[in-house]
């Protein structure tokens, strides 16, 4: 069945560094890649997203890329803040069609 | 434009009730989304509505059901709750069944 695996599941960086979230989907047929961002107590928000015609996207210090072949995309998060701290989750469209499916999440930690 | 909103907010249920959960979607979106949330699970998707029609579900038992009304509005109905139901239950918003837009959920505790 349809599957998306996130890597990694923890992960901590120094403040002002470069942090990057690895996620691969198995239906060949997704064409619509979003990154959510949830804050301790909050609902998911919609950081970014990536449709399967390009292969890049950036929004000031944030970009995801996509690799259609090899079935993964990832998130790049520039210059990290404190604020940047909370799970990030990335998601791809299964079973057809309107039905989301997400990886369980990545833990990111900024120290300042 | 007003956001998803969820209500109610907060829900305390004995094990074999049921509870009703409501999402009010952003003015114009159609498509509709449920989903559960616990800390082992992360978000699983339980079903997708449209023009108040399911279009997809989730892998969960019967006991999980939904239905949206003709306003977009919509609800979900978990009957004989298992103490495994304590989770927080998400509803998302979308124009087009893409980006999603997250209601700030229902916390449900079955004691």
């Amino acid at each position: 069945g349809e599957n998306v695996e996130q890597h990694p599941s923890t992960l901590s960086v120094q403040e002002g560094d470069s942090a990057v979230i690895k996620c691969t989907y198995s239906d060949s047929a997704s064409n619509y890649f979003p990154w959510y961002k949830q804050e301790l107590g909050k609902r998911p928000q919609l950081i970014i997203d990536i449709r399967s015609n390009v292969g890049e996207k950036k929004d000031q210090r944030i970009a995801v890329t996509l690799n259609k072949t090899a079935k993964h995309f990832s998130l790049h998060i520039t210059e990290t803040q404190p604020e940047d701290s909370a799970v990030y989750f990335c998601a791809s469209p299964g079973g057809g069609g309107f039905k989301t499916i997400f990886g369980a999440g990545t833990r990111l930690f900024v120290k300042a | 434009k007003a956001g998803v909103t969820q209500t109610p907010r907060y829900l305390i249920k004995t094990r074999g009730q049921q509870v009703t959960l409501s999402c009010s979607p952003i003015s114009g979106h159609r498509s509709v989304s449920w989903y559960q949330q616990t800390p082992g699970q992360g978000l699983q998707f339980l079903f997708e509505y449209f023009s108040e029609t399911q279009r997809n579900k989730g892998n969960f038992p019967g006991r999980f059901s939904g239905r949206q009304f003709s306003n977009s509005r919509s609800e979900m109905n978990v009957s004989t709750l298992e103490l495994g139901d304590s989770a927080l239950y998400l509803c998302a918003s979308s124009l087009l069944a893409d980006e999603q837009y997250f209601g700030p959920g229902t916390r449900l505790t079955v004691t």
